[in-house]
This record gives structure tokens, C-alpha cells and sequence, in this order.
């Protein structure tokens, strides 16, 4: 079992439309991110969070330390929004990242 | 501020090369960290660095592979004799500790 799952594994949805993406993980963290990639693009990072919730724009990511489970929300949702979202985690004294699959989110006009 | 700068974007090596990517940090940043993607997998730990030391090498194939981080110029990573298993991108991310990770665009690697 991964230390760091998601779901749903892919995701199709109409613009305009609410999206929420899970995170589990099954180990210690001190931090999580929410990361972004576009086809053959690199790497954003949207959020680090490791209580609460952050807003930044249509986007709102939340986490439950107790239940080890984050969410990342899209609010009217649009096709730029169209990308990979990588749950990552920061493990350990060396906070290096572990790393969800990812789900791939496409936005259909 | 130019934010994590990876060199090349693309590189093309045929197998039994030696492949060398580079990573300049975010300005001010004193910790690297090397991340490979391989097509159709997640993103896995390589090796985690700071300026003269590597820290953590735990992701790091023990053959081929080695990476630093002098005291002046980028981080490289270095991909000896290539294979067409080493074909990925690699991705280079940069913090000051405990504060936020910021990533390169990353390097594609293609052996061929």
C-alpha cells in the first residue's frame, strides 16, 4: 500500500463545476503540499499546509491531521484548470517529499 | 528572483553516455532536492542536498548515479554509461529548510 494515495484516479468535469480531489496518507507528516503539472510542464506548488485550510483564489485546500486526509477544492471550475494534481507529503528530520500518483483533471468546456 | 532554473529542458543521450543535469535554487535557498519521474509513475525521492554535503543519497541507484552541490555554481546530477531505463524527467526543488519547496521545470531525459 502507498504511503500516499489519492482519488479519484482521473476525473472528467464540466466547467463551471465544483471539484474535489482526496488525499490519504498513512504516515507522519509535518507539512502537505498540493502540486500542479501540466502536460510535459513542471512543477507548481499550490498549497503547503499542515492544519486548517488556505484559500487562493477558486482554490481552497484543507487537512485533517487526526484523520491523516487533505482535500483540494476547484470552485467554477474552467478548462486551464486541466492538469495533473500531486499530493505530496513532508516526511521525516530532511522534509523531502513523498509523493502521491497524482489524478489527471480534465475540464470540458 | 528567477525561481529554480533547470538546465537543459531536453536532453537526448544515447545509451552508454553520460548525462549531466543541472539545478540552480531559489536565490537564498541552501537545500536541493532531486525528484525523477518516470513515464506513467509518481514522482520518487533521489537524493537531498546542501551546499558541500549530500544528506540523504536513500533514493539514489547505487551504480551510475551521483549528484552534488558545490560551494559556488548549480547542483548537478550525474547519469553515468545511460540506459534506456533511465529515461524520465528529473526534477530539481529548492527550499531554505523548512518553508515552502519550489521546483524547476524539470529535465527530460531521453535515451535512445
Amino acid at each position: 500500500k502507498n504511503e500516499v494515495e489519492q482519488s479519484p484516479q482521473n476525473l472528467t468535469a464540466q466547467e463551471g463545476e465544483f471539484i474535489t480531489i482526496n488525499c490519504s496518507y498513512s504516515v507522519g507528516i509535518s507539512a502537505l503540499h498540493w502540486l500542479q503539472q501540466h502536460p510535459g510542464g513542471g512543477i507548481v506548488s499550490l498549497f503547503m499546509l499542515s492544519s486548517g485550510k488556505k484559500k487562493h483564489g477558486r482554490l481552497i485546500a484543507t487537512i485533517n491531521i487526526q484523520e491523516k486526509h487533505s482535500s483540494l477544492h476547484i470552485t467554477a471550475s474552467h478548462p486551464r484548470d486541466s492538469a495533473v494534481y500531486i499530493c505530496a507529503v513532508v516526511t521525516g528530520a530532511n522534509s523531502k517529499l513523498t509523493f502521491g500518483k497524482g489524478i489527471t483533471l480534465s475540464v470540458r468546456p | 528572483n528567477a525561481g529554480v532554473m533547470q538546465n537543459p529542458r531536453h536532453l537526448v543521450r544515447r545509451r552508454g553516455q553520460e548525462a549531466r543535469l543541472r539545478c540552480s535554487p531559489m536565490k537564498g535557498h541552501s537545500h536541493v532536492y532531486w525528484y525523477r519521474q518516470l513515464p506513467e509513475e509518481g514522482l520518487k525521492f533521489m537524493v537531498y542536498l546542501q551546499k558541500e554535503n549530500i544528506i540523504d543519497e536513500s533514493g539514489m541507484p547505487k551504480e551510475r548515479f551521483s549528484a552534488e552541490f558545490p560551494k559556488e555554481g548549480p547542483s548537478i546530477l550525474r547519469i553515468q554509461q545511460v540506459v534506456r531505463g533511465d529515461s524520465a524527467a528529473y526534477f530539481c526543488a529548492s527550499s531554505q529548510g523548512q518553508g515552502t519547496t519550489f521546483f524547476g521545470q524539470g529535465t527530460r531525459l531521453t535515451v535512445v
